[in-house]
């Protein structure tokens, strides 16, 4: 499968927890995105790499969010201490930098209770 | 206003009908536009990429868009059961930022 893959598909956390999101993107891929989505709303951007930088990230991310990128191939997204409102779909996906469509993969569906 | 406007739905159309979903958008730096299909509890499906005005065709899925009217279209033609699915338009931009519409769920009735 030569698709985006992340890891786990499913987390349920208690409130406080620390949780972490894994990201493969598309292997010749060198843009990779962070996005939340919850019930009923379009994907909301969260952050962005080019290889491994972090080149912009939301102002409505708090500082519980952080994403890495460390070699420019996978990424990881920690949320620290977490809240109930941060329950949602989490997605990742990777573009080329040409004409820079992205490509979705399956989320993980983050529950906290 | 949000940036980017689209009917929640739902839509329910009987099979082999013609679809038609929509968006309008007010920004007018918008160049190109894209539209997803998403099922439930997965992620986005890039269906359609398009840039500036006009149309583009792909099987059965016809994109167009309206920059003068800042209008974007999906239409789905001969449409299945297996269409049935929530549809985002999205929007970029600047050189990577995509900008969603909430979706529009779509009811393909056998």
């Amino acid at each position: 499968d030569t698709g985006v893959s992340q890891d786990p598909r499913h987390k349920i956390t208690k409130r406080g927890q620390n949780v972490t999101f894994r990201c493969d993107p598309i292997s010749e891929h060198n843009r990779l995105y962070w996005y939340r989505q919850t019930l009923g709303q379009g994907p909301e951007f969260l952050t962005y790499f080019q290889n491994e930088a972090q080149l912009e990230k939301s102002r409505l991310l708090s500082d519980r969010f952080s994403a890495e990128r460390p070699k420019g191939s996978f990424s990881t997204l920690e949320i620290q201490r977490t809240e109930q409102g941060d329950s949602a779909m989490y997605l990742c996906a990777s573009s080329s930098a040409g004409t820079g469509e992205q490509y979705f993969g399956p989320g993980t569906r983050l529950t906290v209770t | 206003q949000k940036e980017v406007e689209q009917d929640p739905g739902p839509l329910s159309v009987p099979e082999g009908a013609i679809v038609s979903l929509n968006c309008t958008y007010s920004n007018s730096a918008f160049q190109y536009f894209m539209w997803y299909r998403q099922y439930s509890r997965k992620g986005p499906e890039l269906l359609m990429y398009t840039y500036s005005s006009g149309n583009k065709e792909d099987g059965r899925f016809t994109a167009q868009v309206d920059k003068s009217s800042k209008y974007i279209s999906l239409f789905i033609r001969d449409s299945q059961p297996s269409d049935s699915a929530t549809y985002l338009c999205a929007m970029k931009f600047s050189n990577y930022q995509l900008i969603w519409g909430a979706g529009t769920k779509l009811i393909i009735k056998p």
